[in-house]
């Protein structure tokens, strides 16, 4: 089994609606994140939280919310989604050892406003 | 100006030639220095990693960081079709990674 799943991995939604997308890990990581990758722009981070309690902006995050529901499982949700949030979204989970930190991500989730 | 610029390519190579792959950046915190790859409609996955500069190798891929003119690269050796993937790099700051674009790599049979 995959160490960090995204669910749903595609969804077609319309102007306005709320949607969630959802990410779990069994890798026992404290650090998890939420980035968006479009052509041209590369990962941007949306969110990041390093343990159950933390939850921090990054780059991106207007329009954007997130939740994290236990260590293990980081939502993330689009209140009212608009066509520019097309693109890929990674979910990634992280540990810091020696100084070095390895992120790994899922599979990544692929959405489509109209 | 953003913080790390790479090339985005396609860089279509033939097997067996010698791909070199190229970050610049701009800010001397960075300590860190990574190269993920993702394969299509697959996340990014760790390809190699550095903390200093100089080369690390690993199998057919060197990474090589060049901190006075803030430049990494990555080698690859001897590329196969399956090396046709993106690659980004990555540098850490704050405990945040920050990502380059990628570079779309293409290895022709």
């Amino acid at each position: 089994d995959a160490d960090v799943t995204q669910t749903p991995r595609n969804r077609i939604t319309k102007t306005g609606k709320r949607i969630m997308l959802e990410c779990s890990q069994t890798k026992g990581h404290d650090r998890m994140y939420w980035y968006r990758q479009d052509p041209g722009l590369g990962l941007r981070l949306i969110y990041y939280s390093f343990d159950v309690k933390d939850i921090n902006k990054g780059e991106i995050s207007d329009g954007y919310s997130v939740s994290r529901q236990a260590q293990a499982k980081f939502s993330l949700s689009l209140e009212s989604a608009i066509p520019n949030q097309t693109a890929l979204y990674f979910c990634a989970t992280s540990v810091l050892a020696g100084g070095q930190e390895t992120q790994y991500f899922g599979p990544g989730t692929r959405l489509l406003v109209l | 100006q953003k913080e790390v610029e790479q090339d985005p390519g396609p860089l279509s190579v033939p097997e067996g030639a010698i791909v070199s792959l190229n970050c610049t950046y701009s800010n001397s915190a960075f300590q860190y220095f990574m190269w993920y790859r993702q394969y299509s409609r697959k996340g990014p996955e760790l390809l190699m990693y550095t903390y200093s500069s100089g080369n690390k190798e690993d199998g057919r891929f060197t990474a090589q960081v060049d901190k006075s003119s803030k430049y990494i690269s990555l080698f690859i050796r001897d590329s196969q079709p399956s090396d046709s993937a993106t690659y980004l790099c990555a540098m850490n700051r704050f405990q945040k990674l920050v990502f380059g674009t990628g570079t779309r790599l293409l290895v022709s049979p």
